[in-house]
């Protein structure tokens, strides 16, 4: 069974700082791979989604990898914002039903 | 861009009440997912649709059903409210780049 986590549950860094969030799975056997921000209160924004095939996306300041088969996948957030102040997740699928296993998140606070 | 839409941001039933949870997809996605969420748990599973008139329980279905008549539209039915399902219920669909999430709902059974 296909278990995803995410360490640290919780982290504060100074404005400015680069940081990396992490993400590790269970079974390499996986479709996708997604990154998420929640806001307090709010649905799951996409942030970037990695297909097996891809070793990482980019997008702006965010950079994320993926290595199979290490089971594991990081998130890079260069010179950090407060507005990047949220809980952040990733979510693995599994091939051919799209379903999503989603890890407990980072709660990041970026301080001004 | 994908949007998917709920019915409702906030929500307040009473114990016993049948409760319609509604969602809106417009991107012909073939898979649409009923979360809920709750503190120290994350995102649960209640059911899952990857065609219309199909679906598929997911972790946690006690106490709720859902209906899918047309694509774009997948409701999630808690047919006697109870205060245990005071939660966050997030609504996603999803294709091939990815699952998309509604704003969700926050429901308070009283």
């Amino acid at each position: 069974k296909q278990e995803v986590t995410q360490i640290p549950a919780a982290l504060s860094v100074p404005e400015g700082e680069n940081l990396v969030l992490n993400c590790s799975f269970t079974d390499s056997a996986i479709y996708n791979l997604q990154w998420f921000r929640q806001d307090p209160g709010k649905g799951l924004t996409s942030l970037l989604l990695i297909q097996s095939s891809q070793r990482e996306q980019t997008s702006g300041r965010l950079n994320a990898s993926l290595d199979k088969s290490s089971g594991r996948s990081t998130l890079y957030i260069a010179a950090s914002q407060p507005g990047d102040s949220a809980t952040y997740l990733c979510a693995v699928s599994t091939s051919g039903t799209y379903k999503y296993i989603f890890g407990t998140g980072t709660r990041l606070k970026v301080l001004a | 861009d994908v949007k998917v839409t709920q019915s409702s941001r906030y929500l307040v039933k009473r114990t016993g009440e049948k409760v319609f949870l509604e969602c809106v997809q417009d991107m012909d996605h073939e898979n649409m997912f009923w979360y809920r969420q709750d503190p120290g748990l994350g995102l649960r599973l209640i059911y899952f649709s990857y065609d219309v008139k199909m679906k598929e329980k997911g972790d946690i279905p006690e106490g709720y059903s859902v209906s899918r008549e047309k694509k774009e539209r997948f409701s999630l039915i808690l047919e006697s409210a109870s205060t245990n399902q005071t939660s966050m219920y997030l609504c996603a669909s999803s294709f091939r780049k990815g699952q998309f999430f509604g704003p969700g709902t926050r429901l308070t059974v009283l």
